[in-house]
């Protein structure tokens, strides 16, 4: 696609929850990120993929998070048993690859832990 | 370790006003690349300049221009003639040449009025 696509924009979910987020990165970029935005925390790095791998989950907030990327492209980030600080802006980046330091951002999907 | 500090949280200025954007940062690495982002209320970040830290020249774009001084590790962000389009949130960061987590500061909210 045309940029890095991220769906849902918003969710709104229960304590306790299982909820999966979405990204789309730009037609052949092989390399993606996941971050998080939150008012206290700024803005954090979660997980990179090379391909579909992700060789340092250590960025992950806990063992709730979990990330996956298929054909080298859709990635989903999944919080198992949601909790309140979880509320915030996930932000996916796509680049060339992972020597290429220009990253390009998703919309991000914001989410709100109810 | 390695941090961005972007002291001014919050900058407010009249239309046509020039205004310089701070940023600080922190690493024991020889090599590293750094990052202006512009985040608008759309939440979409938007990248706008990279400079790796062998150059240290100063670079215009527009009405932007960046001044990288590696002596005072700092890297500022200079809007001219300031525009309402340019109220948003900026945000400077730095990514090692061994990682590639881009590591952000707090961000700096610009506001500009007519």
């Amino acid at each position: 696609g045309a940029g890095v696509s991220q769906s849902p924009s918003n969710k709104v979910t229960e304590k306790g929850k299982d909820v999966e987020l979405r990204c789309d990165p730009i037609s052949g970029h092989t390399a993606l990120y996941w971050y998080r935005q939150s008012l206290g925390q700024g803005l954090e790095f979660l997980i990179y993929f090379q391909g579909n791998s992700a060789p340092d989950k250590s960025g992950l907030p806990s063992d709730r998070f979990s990330a996956e990327r298929t054909g080298g492209s859709v990635s989903t980030l999944t919080i198992q048993r949601t909790q309140q600080e979880d509320s915030a802006v996930y932000l996916c980046a796509s680049s060339l690859a992972l020597w290429d330091t220009e990253a390009f951002f998703g919309q991000g999907t914001r989410l709100t832990v109810v | 370790a390695q941090k961005v500090t972007q002291a001014q949280t919050e900058i407010s200025v009249v239309e046509k006003e020039d205004v310089t954007l701070d940023c600080v940062y922190e690493t024991r690495d020889t090599t590293y690349y750094l990052f202006w982002y512009k985040q608008p209320p759309s939440g979409e970040l938007v990248f706008l300049i990279r400079r790796n830290s062998f150059d240290e020249q100063n670079e215009i774009s527009g009405r932007y221009s960046w001044n990288f001084q590696k002596s005072t590790s700092s890297f500022n962000f200079t809007i001219t003639a300031s525009q309402v389009v340019d109220s948003a949130v900026y945000f400077c960061a730095l990514r090692l040449n061994s990682g590639y987590a881009l590591n952000f500061g707090k961000g700096t909210s610009l506001l500009v009025t007519p």
